[in-house]
């Protein structure tokens, strides 16, 4: 079956402008989570969606960036104001139930690129 | 908090060679541990993972780890190297006050000589 989509696969934008990306999950999965991944610092949790409880946006770096999910399914990620340190790549991932033991499904990420 | 740390950021071995991942964890409950594997350009994918079930966990393309609480350890090992291993390994531990969010360690990047 289908696995976790992002879109789009790389970004290029400006300092100063707002970037929106999406991630489809696994159809059924109810667990969304969004990662950042910079050169060298493994993976940085960002934000976590669990069904139509609250998001746990714990991880989020500042108020610049956002995160929403749409009918327990599609989840966008929008940055606004982007900065240069803002450049990395973004994964998604899903998972079947909240759960500590189940595994995390991830999609390909979206690199993202702020000159 | 739980943590993992990876010790070196780089293993380099020659094809047909063991290969040995470390990884250390901290975390104040029985853990929750996991290997993933990240190929260039793509999205993490689950090696194996340990659930208090056996100690020895098998995962997929020959990969084993071994659960050692007394060691605080989960040390990913395969017994021969091959080409196609090389790739980004990432450990990470869950469990910790319920939380469903993973700990992810910086990664370790295998590389493969021939």
């Amino acid at each position: 079956g289908a696995g976790v989509s992002q879109s789009p696969s790389n970004k290029v934008t400006e300092k100063g402008k707002d970037v929106e990306l999406r991630c489809d999950p696994i159809s059924g999965h109810t667990a969304l989570y969004w990662y950042r991944q910079s050169l060298g610092q493994g993976l940085e949790f960002l934000i976590y969606f669990q069904g139509n409880s609250a998001p746990d946006k714990s991880g989020l770096p500042s108020d610049r960036f956002s995160a929403e999910r749409t009918g327990g399914s599609v989840s966008t990620l929008t940055i606004q104001r982007t900065q240069q340190e803002d450049s990395a790549v973004y994964l998604c991932a899903s998972s079947s139930s909240p759960s500590p033991y189940n595994e995390q499904f991830f999609g390909p990420g979206t690199r993202l690129t702020v000159l | 908090a739980q943590s993992v740390t990876q010790l070196g950021s780089h293993v380099s071995v020659s094809e047909g060679a063991l290969v040995l991942l470390r990884c250390n964890y901290s975390s104040s409950v029985p853990p929750y541990l996991f290997w993933y594997v990240q190929y260039p350009n793509q999205g993490l994918q689950l090696l194996l993972k340990y659930t208090s079930a056996a100690t020895l966990v098998k995962g997929i393309n020959g990969f084993e780890a071994e659960f050692k609480k007394s060691e605080t350890s989960f040390h990913l090992t395969k017994p021969s190297a091959h080409m196609s291993d090389a790739a980004e390994y990432f450990c990470a531990v869950s469990g910790e006050g319920g939380s469903y969010i993973p700990t992810f360690g910086r990664g370790t990047s295998l590389i493969v000589h021939p």
